[in-house]
């Protein structure tokens, strides 16, 4: 079975620069699994904020970027704000119309 | 402007059958996939099952194989999600997302979700 992995948490300090990544259990992340990633706010509706490795969608702050480091995609927030602090997922494209997330990682900007 | 409603969650008994919709505006089912993202309480989002926009194929997470079906009524621009026998573990919040395919393969617009819960 696929697992997609993702740091469960992660805390960063006002302003400051957060990376977070999301692994693939069967190896690694190719642009190819078109890596998208969304925003969840505690009470909230899933919000898109990346997809195909790096686009952002319309309306998310250049702040958010996403990338392929290594072999694991990633989600880099430069300039952090207290409105980021929110739970965010990735997910991995895996062909025939699947898609898997990752379990999700708790941002804490404090 | 492309928006997404979903209903007919509630509570239900294991064993008895539920069928969520999900009303889709602003753009055609015709023209889009429509898929079904469903998040357990206090849990993390799980693709579900799926629609192509043709309909010529119709997708289901191992999880729900064989005891969920996926549907579309293109008069009334809707998708549908039929949970036969479902147990406690499907309680969960069932959001219904538009999915771009073609090189891009995301779910780019969500609906506000209804919530399911299964118990006796």
């Amino acid at each position: 079975q696929t697992v997609v992995t993702q740091e469960p948490s992660f805390s960063v300090s006002p302003g400051g620069t957060v990376t977070l990544t999301c692994a693939l259990s069967s190896g690694s992340v190719f642009s190819s699994h078109y890596p998208s990633w969304y925003q969840q706010s505690p009470g909230q509706v899933p919000r898109t904020l990346i997809y195909a490795t790096n686009i952002r969608s319309s309306g998310v702050p250049g702040r958010f970027s996403g990338s392929i480091l290594g072999n694991k995609a990633a989600l880099t927030i430069a300039g952090a704000q207290v409105d980021d602090e929110s739970d965010y997922y990735c997910a991995l494209y895996m062909g025939h119309g699947i898609s898997i997330f990752g379990g999700g990682t708790k941002l804490t900007v404090l | 402007q492309v928006q997404l409603v979903e209903s007919g969650g509630g509570v239900v008994q294991p064993g008895r059958s539920l069928r969520l919709a999900c009303a889709a505006s602003g753009f055609s089912v015709k023209d889009f996939a429509v898929h079904w993202v469903r998040q357990r309480p206090g849990k993390g989002l799980e693709w579900v099952a799926g629609i192509r926009d043709d309909s010529s194929n119709i997708y289901y997470a191992d999880s729900v194989k064989g005891r969920f079906t996926i549907s579309r009524d293109t008069s009334m621009n809707t998708v549908s999600l039929h949970l036969s026998s479902p147990t406690v573990d499907d309680t969960a919040v069932y959001y219904c997302a538009r999915h771009r395919d073609q090189g891009i393969y995301c779910f780019d617009s969500w609906g506000q979700g209804t919530l399911v819960a299964v118990s006796s």
